[in-house]
């Protein structure tokens, strides 16, 4: 099956510009994730969707950080106005609707590395 | 409060030589486990998981995982480690039940030696 795949791999912005990172969850996959991973640090999540509702949204800065997932499929995430802390590698991924055994887990795109100057 | 440490930012191996990473929890029940390795410039792959059932657990590129409920650890190790296993590793824990959401460690990176 193809992957999460993510664009652009990578994004260099001036602060206070904007920017838009897109995600393709595997087909199928009801649950998704955007992820915010700063160097040097372990990935932290940013929201969750679930099909095309918001399960978690809570470690979002929501003053300058939006995501949608309209349809249910693909789904953007978007900063505005960017920050130098910013910067990071923004991890999208996907899963199979919650449940438990083997089919717990979900599966990360290569993720898109944002530099903000 | 939920939390993974893993305690080494940085370790060096000799290749051929065995390998252990450490990572330990703080969870309000026993949770689902993970390590996960980033080579550069890629996404995180999922190398084993634990779940229930025996603790010692197998996965991927001859990495296995030992769950100690009594020390809440989760420690990854390989017999002997490769040139191409030089990456980051992550160790994450997600809830037994509702959503998955995963929380990680800071990260260990592995360096081999020739």
């Amino acid at each position: 099956e193809a992957g999460v795949a993510q664009s652009p791999r990578y994004k260099i912005i001036e602060k206070r510009q904007s920017v838009a990172f897109w995600c393709n969850p595997i087909s199928g996959h009801a649950t998704l994730y955007w992820y915010q991973q700063i160097l040097g640090q372990g990935p932290k999540l940013l929201i969750q969707f679930q099909n095309n509702g918001v399960v978690d949204d809570s470690q979002l800065p929501k003053d300058r950080f939006s995501a949608e997932r309209l349809k249910g499929v693909d789904s953007t995430l978007k900063i505005q106005p960017a920050k130098l802390e910013d910067s990071a590698v923004y991890l999208c991924a996907s899963s199979s609707i919650p449940g438990r055994g083997a089919n717990y887990g979900y599966t990360f795109g290569s993720g898109t590395r944002l530099t903000v100057v | 409060a939920q939390s993974v440490t893993q305690p080494d930012i940085h370790i060096t191996v000799s290749e051929g030589a065995s390998l252990e990473l450490r990572c330990n929890y703080s969870y309000g029940a026993t949770p689902y486990l993970f390590w996960y390795v980033q080579s550069p410039g890629q996404g995180l792959q999922l190398l084993l998981k634990y779940f229930s059932g025996d603790t010692l657990v197998q996965g991927i590129k001859g990495f296995e995982a030992e769950f100690k409920r009594s020390q809440s650890s989760f420690n990854l190790r390989k017999p002997s480690v490769h040139w191409s296993d030089a990456a980051e590793y992550f160790c994450a824990v997600g809830p037994t039940s509702g959503t998955y959401k995963y929380i990680f460690g800071t990260g260990t990176r592995l360096k081999v030696l020739a």
